[in-house]
């Protein structure tokens, strides 16, 4: 299992709004940024937040992302077909050693 | 723009070897930190490894441990990652990707080479 835990699934309507959770603790989330990558079907990810709420060039103001103490969130609003994807979040953990883990990923359905 | 290209993947015995390439461009490769990320069938995503900009920091999965070597020629702007003894549970698209400057993100990602490990 992931170091970092999402929601397997989460869906909602056109239009609306969603947020996916990832979990960490304090050797990853607590004390490093979180990024959030979208992988749509049969593609590689593309990064789509950094920073933990900071968004790359092209990316839509309706993808946002905050953190709290050891935990994230990516929100998502005026939900659209083409968000219809895996996401993922993602940080560096430095417990033992130094290692990027990712969480086990989240399929929006957008119904 | 920038792009990884990824190559070297296919079909390989269990116990063999396989050594994977990424080609760098539209940026200073010199620069950046760069990653190996990989993907099991029907799977999330696995980071694998890490390298610096100049070598001279290397990071590994445990899972590859001992087994994975990852290195790169700045002079050819590529990437590499030798892999020996492979499993079966090696089996994934492996991708490289850019690591954001000061960021501790990967901004950019190849499209993926496909590695079976398969008797």
């Amino acid at each position: 299992q992931s170091v970092l835990t999402q929601p397997p699934s989460v869906s909602a309507a056109p239009g609306q709004k969603v947020t996916i959770s990832c979990s960490g603790s304090s050797s990853n989330i607590g004390n490093n940024y979180v990024s959030w990558y979208q992988q749509l079907p049969g593609t590689a990810p593309k990064l789509l937040i950094y920073e933990n709420n900071k968004r790359p060039s092209g990316i839509p103001d309706r993808f946002s992302g905050s953190k709290s103490g050891t935990s994230a969130t990516l929100g998502i609003t005026g939900l659209q077909t083409g968000d219809e994807a895996d996401y993922y979040c993602g940080t560096w953990d430095s417990s033992l050693s130094v290692y990027w883990v990712f969480g086990g990923g989240t399929k929006l359905t957008v119904l | 723009e920038v792009q990884l290209v990824e190559s070297g993947g296919g079909l390989v015995q269990p116990g063999g070897s396989l050594r994977l390439s990424c080609a760098a461009s539209g940026f200073t490769f010199s620069s950046y930190s760069m990653n190996w990320v990989r993907q099991a069938p029907g799977k999330g995503l696995e980071w694998v490894s890490y390298i610096s900009s100049s070598s001279s920091t290397i990071y590994y999965a445990d899972s590859v441990k001992g087994r994975f070597t990852i290195s790169r020629d700045n002079a050819k702007n590529s990437l590499y990652l030798q892999m020996n003894s492979l499993r079966d549970e090696d089996t994934a698209v492996y991708y490289c990707a850019r690591q954001g400057l000061g960021t501790g993100c990967s901004d950019y990602w190849g499209q993926g080479t496909l590695v079976t490990v398969s008797s």
